[in-house]
């Protein structure tokens, strides 16, 4: 099956430096990947919407430029996290259409990267 | 706008016994996908099941089974003979058929199986 990684799994930042997060498609090509965030014991909310060669389209709520998002090929997507504070710390998931996909349900998860700001 | 409500926090389950996890969404588009994904706590998200709102049939997957009523708009997940494996945080999802294809969660359901 198809398969997405995301890059760092874990990383611990200082509050006000930046952290990127990486998320690849590996076997398949992705036009669109999504950003969500999930708070301990609580559900994922969706970030952003990250179409590859276009600006992403972010959920309401959700700081445009504090979320940086970047889909510059079809197999990458990142995430930074600017001016990091404490309460960013989260676990971030990214998921991948498959382009070519002729399955119903061809998003893939990655494993998720679990931002920690101290 | 689209809504999926989950309405149990937890869940216990005998093992061997089979559980339902309810869901009921809300949307006002014709063309949509419903998705139970199962969370442990590694906390990677594994696909379980898909209903299309057009299928006729409840899907199937193995253990798994979606009870599909499409009029009183609610999509749960029916697991036979659990087992302890199955002990995890399930959550169903909404993905937008007609638009960005977006995809929204539940607030999930924490599954207990006992020995």
């Amino acid at each position: 099956g198809a398969v997405v990684s995301q890059h760092p799994s874990r990383v611990i930042c200082k509050s006000g430096t930046s952290v990127k997060i990486e998320c690849r498609s590996l076997d398949f090509q992705a036009t669109t990947m999504f950003w969500y965030r999930q708070f301990p014991k609580q559900s994922l909310m969706l970030m952003a919407t990250s179409n590859e060669g276009s600006k992403a389209t972010y959920e309401q709520g959700v700081e445009k430029d504090k979320f940086l998002i970047n889909h510059a090929s079809l197999t990458l997507s990142t995430l930074t996290v600017t001016s990091a504070h404490p309460e960013d710390s989260s676990f971030y998931i990214c998921s991948a259409r498959d382009l070519a996909g002729t399955d119903l349900y061809e998003q893939y998860f990655g494993p998720g990267t679990r931002l920690t700001v101290t | 706008a689209q809504k999926i409500t989950q309405t149990q926090p937890g869940m216990f389950v005998q093992e061997k016994e089979a559980v339902t996890l309810d869901c009921t969404y809300d949307t006002s588009d014709p063309s949509y996908g419903l998705f139970w994904y199962k969370q442990p706590s590694s906390g990677e998200m594994i696909f379980l099941i898909y209903q299309g709102s057009y299928d006729q049939q409840n899907a199937t997957e193995g253990r798994y089974s979606l009870n599909f009523q499409k009029a009183r708009k609610s999509a749960n997940l029916v697991i036979s003979a659990s087992q302890l494996g199955d002990s995890a945080m399930y959550f169903c999802a909404m993905r937008d058929d007609t638009g960005g294809f977006k995809t929204i969660f539940g607030a999930g359901t924490r599954l207990f199986v006992k020995a």
